[in-house]
């Protein structure tokens, strides 16, 4: 299967820490992307990140791709009460579907 | 743009009955994909389309479920007839095709189905 696999299943922490969530993958991509998903909604897009890209910033967000490894990072720093809710990637090989990892529940305790 | 849209937001039928769930991809987009979301399973692609056409299908669990796209702004995704293992949180997202590459998908606010 190409899904992703989202590490750690859960994280919390404090307000103010960095949150780390990881994800691997099995065939080679063209692009990887993180999204979010807040309680009983739908998944709203983060970032992009193709395979000729290492890193990626986005506002308090740091993408990190290792085609090489087959991995990806998703970094949020100086996290927010309001960033709670689940992660997750997505990659995108040869055809035009996205195959969506498990997901990271985040929770940040204010 | 309003987005994704979805209707019911929330759907309650008894086993054995037609459901009927509703999509409105984001006008322009040519690509739109049903996803169905539960616990055990997490996120599964069911089907997409690329301009009204059906691509792929293999995620369709059985041939109870039935999608249709019958133009460019209208999809439904149809159940007949229902289960009780068919309850799940049911999304429609679209995304357009720029270059050698789909862009992002973006996503509608599902529709909560519960089968008793």
């Amino acid at each position: 299967s190409q899904q992703g696999e989202e590490d750690p299943q859960a994280l919390s922490i404090q307000e103010g820490e960095n949150a780390t969530m990881n994800c691997s993958y099995k065939t080679s991509i063209n692009n990887l992307q993180w999204y979010r998903q807040n309680s009983g909604r739908g998944l709203v897009h983060l970032i992009l990140i193709r395979s000729n890209e290492r890193e990626k910033h986005s506002g308090r967000l740091r993408v990190t791709l290792d085609t090489s490894k087959k991995s990806s990072s998703l970094l949020i720093t100086a996290s927010r009460a309001a960033d709670t809710a689940s992660y997750f990637c997505a990659t995108q090989a040869g055809a035009n579907n996205l195959f969506f990892g498990t997901g990271t529940r985040l929770t940040v305790i204010p | 743009d309003a987005g994704v849209i979805q209707s019911p937001r929330h759907e309650v039928t008894e086993m054995g009955q037609e459901v009927t769930l509703r999509c409105k991809p984001i006008s322009g987009h040519d690509y739109l994909f049903w996803y169905r979301q539960t616990m055990m399973r997490g996120l599964e692609l069911l089907i997409y389309f690329n301009n009204n056409v059906p691509i792929d299908d293999s995620g369709m669990p059985e041939d109870r479920f039935s999608a249709k796209m019958p133009n460019a702004s209208f999809s439904t995704l149809k159940i007949q007839p229902s289960e009780p293992r068919d309850s799940a949180v049911y999304f429609c997202a679209s995304s357009y095709h720029r270059g050698e590459y789909q862009e992002t998908q973006y996503f509608g606010p599902g529709t909560r189905l519960l089968v008793l």
